[in-house]
């Protein structure tokens, strides 16, 4: 099966411009996450989606970070306006359903903010 | 609340020597606990996840890890180490029915020829 697709891959930007990231995740897997790379940190999760409801969004920058997933597939990340800070590598993952644990990555999108 | 712990940030290891990787996790609950690997601009592959059956888990790539509870810890090992394994390396922990993961900060693996 296709694994999670995203782009870009990279993507530089100036700081105060907006930006925005689509995930695809693996067909038939209802929960999609996001998450975002710090260089020399772990994944933190973003927000999680559960079809295109949100399950989780306690850790999203609502005043800069928003994300939707239409029709419980794709879903797309905007960051506006960006900040120096938000460089980082965005992973997507998505996973069949809740309980089952395992979560499957995209390659993520490598993000700069100068 | 959950965490990982991942001790050592950087480990180093000479090509055909033992690989330890070391996870001490917190939870509250019994956890479910994932290793996952990383080569540079790719996404995590799952190498094994433990989840309540075995305590010993055999993954990919010859790894395998040990879930001990009286330690809390979930120790990634390899008996022989080979240069394709040079990635960093995470280890998250979740609970039942629960798919938030918390990650630990990484470990990066470099092999010496």
């Amino acid at each position: 099966e296709a694994g999670v697709a995203q782009s870009p891959r990279y993507k530089i930007i100036e700081k105060r411009q907006s930006v925005a990231f689509w995930c695809n995740p693996i067909s038939g897997h209802a929960t999609l996450y996001w998450y975002q790379q710090i260089l020399g940190q772990g994944p933190k999760l973003l927000i999680q989606f559960q079809n295109n409801g949100v399950v989780d969004d306690s850790q999203l920058p609502k005043d800069r970070f928003s994300a939707e997933r239409l029709k419980g597939v794709d879903s797309t990340l905007k960051i506006q306006p960006a900040k120096l800070e938000d460089s980082a590598v965005y992973l997507c993952a998505s996973s069949r359903d809740r309980g089952q644990g395992e979560q499957y990555f995209g390659p993520g999108t490598r993000l700069t903010v100068t | 609340a959950q965490s990982v712990t991942q001790l050592g940030s950087h480990v180093s290891v000479s090509e055909g020597a033992l690989v330890l990787l070391r996870c001490n996790y917190s939870s509250s609950v019994p956890p479910y606990l994932f290793w996952y690997v990383q080569y540079p601009n790719q996404g995590l592959q799952l190498l094994l996840k433990y989840t309540s059956a075995a305590t010993l888990v055999k993954g990919i790539n010859g790894f395998e890890a040990e879930f001990k509870k009286s330690e809390t810890s979930f120790h990634l090992t390899k008996p022989s180490a080979h240069m394709s394994d040079a990635a960093e390396y995470f280890c998250a922990v979740t609970r039942p029915n629960f798919n938030k993961f918390y990650f630990g900060s990484g470990t990066k693996l470099n092999v010496k020829p």
